[in-house]
């Protein structure tokens, strides 16, 4: 059974600074990962999708990383905004290839301007 | 593309009553998530459906909660006799396949508060 820790919980950055969110999953036979980001009260927004082909993904200021065989993705921030204060999910598959996703707790960022 | 709509955003409802929350995934997609996210906590896979069929409902509560996705219309998770700890945030995501090889897309979630 997969189990996605992400920690730690919250972080408070000032504006401007490069900053990196970690997340590990136990079960390393996975197809993907996936990043989101859900904002208070709202949904989740898909941020990248990493396929276990693929070692990163870039997408305007986020890069995300993903070394199955350290059980092991981090989300990249770039010069980070106020805007970026969000909640940060990641997820994994149930198991392999099952479509069900395992989703860590969260980090909670918070920039400060 | 309206993506994935859920509807009510927010529910209230008595306890002992029944709630219906409803979910039309993007267009094109026939695999349907419906995820919980109770306070303080990740959010939880429930039931995963396809067009007329329960794939897998190995996060669902064994009474009180159901779930179906008609040959047409949305998918609607249903919760009878609700409890104060039913309470939570429910998301429905989407997907063209059932292949993880594609991504999910998420809707804005039901909020569902009992009192």
């Amino acid at each position: 059974k997969q189990e996605v820790t992400q920690i730690p919980a919250a972080l408070s950055v000032p504006e401007g600074e490069n900053l990196v969110l970690n997340c590990s999953f136990t079960d390393s036979a996975i197809y993907n990962l996936q990043w989101f980001r859900q904002d208070p009260g709202k949904g989740l927004t898909s941020l990248l999708l990493i396929q276990s082909s693929q070692r990163e993904q870039t997408s305007g200021r986020l890069n995300a990383s993903l070394d199955k065989s350290s059980g092991r993705s981090t989300l990249y921030i770039a010069a980070s905004q106020p805007g970026d204060s969000a909640t940060y999910l990641c997820a994994a598959p149930y198991t392999g290839a099952n479509s069900k996703l395992t989703f860590g707790k969260g980090i909670t960022l918070s920039v400060r301007p | 593309n309206a993506g994935v709509m859920q509807n009510p955003r927010h529910l209230v409802r008595r306890r002992g009553q029944e709630a219906r929350l409803r979910c039309s995934p993007m267009k094109g997609h026939s695999h349907v998530y419906w995820y919980r996210q109770l306070p303080e906590e990740g959010l939880k896979f429930m039931v995963y459906l396809q067009k007329e069929n329960i794939i897998d409902e190995s996060g669902m509560p064994k009474e009180r909660f159901s779930a179906e996705f008609p040959k047409e219309g949305p998918s609607i998770l249903r919760i009878q006799q609700v409890v104060r700890g039913d309470s939570a945030a429910y998301f429905c995501a989407s997907s063209p396949t059932g292949s993880p090889n594609y991504g999910y897309t998420f809707g804005s979630g039901t909020r569902l508060t009992v009192v």
